[in-house]
């Protein structure tokens, strides 16, 4: 059945490391495609999308590229801050009648 | 700009109590849903309604119920609470159903609730 499957975390950086958290997923058809983060005791926050091969989604500083011929739609930014910390979750939806979500990654980013 | 608000913040039950969880959209949003999450299962979807009037199951219905009493309104009900129904649960809305490209997802910060 659809699925999402994403890197397990929790993944701990320094301030202004590179970050890539890996997603790929199992779906019939070419949903859209996101990343949500949530910030300690809030709810999730769309971060960024993609909706079709090749559509590169960024906010932030954060970019993800939906590569169809890997299913995957991993996550990356050049150099985090410490302010970045907090649970990513990818995700898609579409056809399906409702979104489906990874189990989410935790990323602590140390000073 | 409240967007998805959701009471209670917090709530502890016994075993066997019942309650009913609240959410509020206010950005005239079709579709709204309920999510449990839980430590290494991520989210996963309890109930949705695709728009006003209707309600379908989720990946784990069973123990709950919902009532979609308005475009704004969700709510989420435990008639009879058991622990393994402790968890952080989230209520969120979108333009249209399936969380598509130009639909994602708006969410409220969440109830965590413990049933002892």
């Amino acid at each position: 059945g659809d699925s999402v499957t994403q890197m397990e975390g929790p993944v701990t950086l320094s301030e202004e490391a590179f970050l890539t958290i890996n997603c790929t997923y199992t779906a019939t058809g070419y949903p859209s495609l996101f990343w949500y983060v949530q910030y300690p005791g809030e709810g999730l926050q769309l971060l960024l999308k993609a909706t079709k091969a090749d559509d590169k989604g960024s906010n932030k500083g954060f970019e993800a590229t939906y590569r169809k011929e890997t299913t995957s739609f991993h996550l990356e930014k050049g150099s985090v801050q410490v302010s970045d910390s907090a649970v990513y979750f990818c995700g898609y939806g579409g056809a399906t009648n409702k979104l489906i979500f990874g189990t989410g990654t935790l990323l602590a980013v140390q000073p | 700009n409240a967007g998805v608000t959701q009471t209670p913040k917090f709530q502890v039950l016994k075993t066997g109590q019942s309650m009913t969880l609240q959410c509020a959209q206010d950005m005239n949003h079709n579709s709204m849903y309920w999510y449990r999450q839980d430590p290494g299962m991520g989210l996963r979807l309890i109930y949705y309604s695709a728009s006003e009037g209707t309600t379908d199951k989720g990946e784990v219905p069973n123990g709950y119920n919902v009532s979609r009493l308005n475009k704004r309104e969700f709510s989420l009900r435990l008639e009879s609470a058991a622990p393994s129904q402790t968890s952080v649960y989230f209520c969120a809305s979108s333009e249209e159903i399936g969380g598509t490209y130009n639909s994602p997802l708006h969410f409220g910060n969440g109830t965590r609730l413990t049933v002892t």
